[in-house]
């Protein structure tokens, strides 16, 4: 079936703007993960879905972001007031997550959005 | 909280050698291990998990070892080819008590592989 997909692939906005990231899991998975790649620095955990509930947020930067997911697949990811340190790759991630089965969850990525602010 | 580091930072070897990556974490209460692979402007692809009942996984010409004990996993790929260029990422969970199963990444190793 199809992998994770993310829109827009490239995404130029002018500092202030506020921009919208869409991630569409792979059909059947209970999670979702988004993650932020600066230039030259690691992965960022941001935000992490479980259904449509965000159970952990500990990684959103600020207020400024927030991310909501529906129907228990495509998840949104908002970014108000964008600043030029907010320019970074954008990855969202799922997973088929069961308690039951915690050593064999694999999280699967997809393309990133390349986010760059003016 | 679990922190992960990855050496060397860069690897620039010749076609045809066998090559070892390594990841070291501070944690050793784990679920598992996976290692991916991210092309320049790209995202990530997995490569490989391993379950912390594991020791190894092999796929094709990689092979991934994971030791708890002491907080390590090495990845090995043999013969390698111009194709396997890319940065090379280990990640695990965030911690046995967290729920999230959020990864923590290690910062990566950038194979160039020589023709």
């Amino acid at each position: 079936g199809a992998g994770v997909s993310q829109s827009p692939s490239n995404k130029v906005t002018e500092k202030g703007k506020d921009v919208e990231l869409r991630c569409d899991p792979i059909s059947g998975h209970t999670a979702l993960y988004w993650y932020r790649q600066r230039l030259g620095q690691g992965l960022e955990f941001l935000i992490y879905f479980q259904g449509n509930s965000a159970p952990d947020k500990s990684g959103l930067p600020s207020d400024r972001f927030s991310a909501e997911r529906t129907g228990e697949s495509v998840s949104t990811l908002t970014i108000q007031r964008t600043q030029q340190e907010d320019s970074a790759v954008y990855l969202c991630a799922s997973s088929l997550v069961g308690i039951w089965d915690r050593d064999n969850y694999e999280q699967y990525f997809g393309p990133g959005t390349r986010l760059t602010v003016t | 909280k679990q922190e992960v580091t990855q050496i060397p930072a860069a690897l620039s070897v010749p076609e045809g050698e066998n090559l070892v990556l390594n990841c070291s974490f501070t944690d050793s209460a784990i679920y598992n291990l996976q290692w991916f692979r991210q092309d320049p402007g790209k995202g990530l692809t997995s490569l490989l998990l391993i379950q912390s009942s594991q020791r190894e996984q092999t796929s094709g010409r990689l092979n991934a070892s994971l030791d708890k004990s002491s907080g390590r996993s090495t990845l090995y790929i043999a013969a390698s080819q111009p194709g396997d260029s890319a940065t090379y990422l280990c990640a695990l969970p965030g911690g046995k008590m967290d729920s999230s199963y959020k990864l923590i990444f290690g910062s990566g190793t950038r194979l160039l592989v020589r023709p």
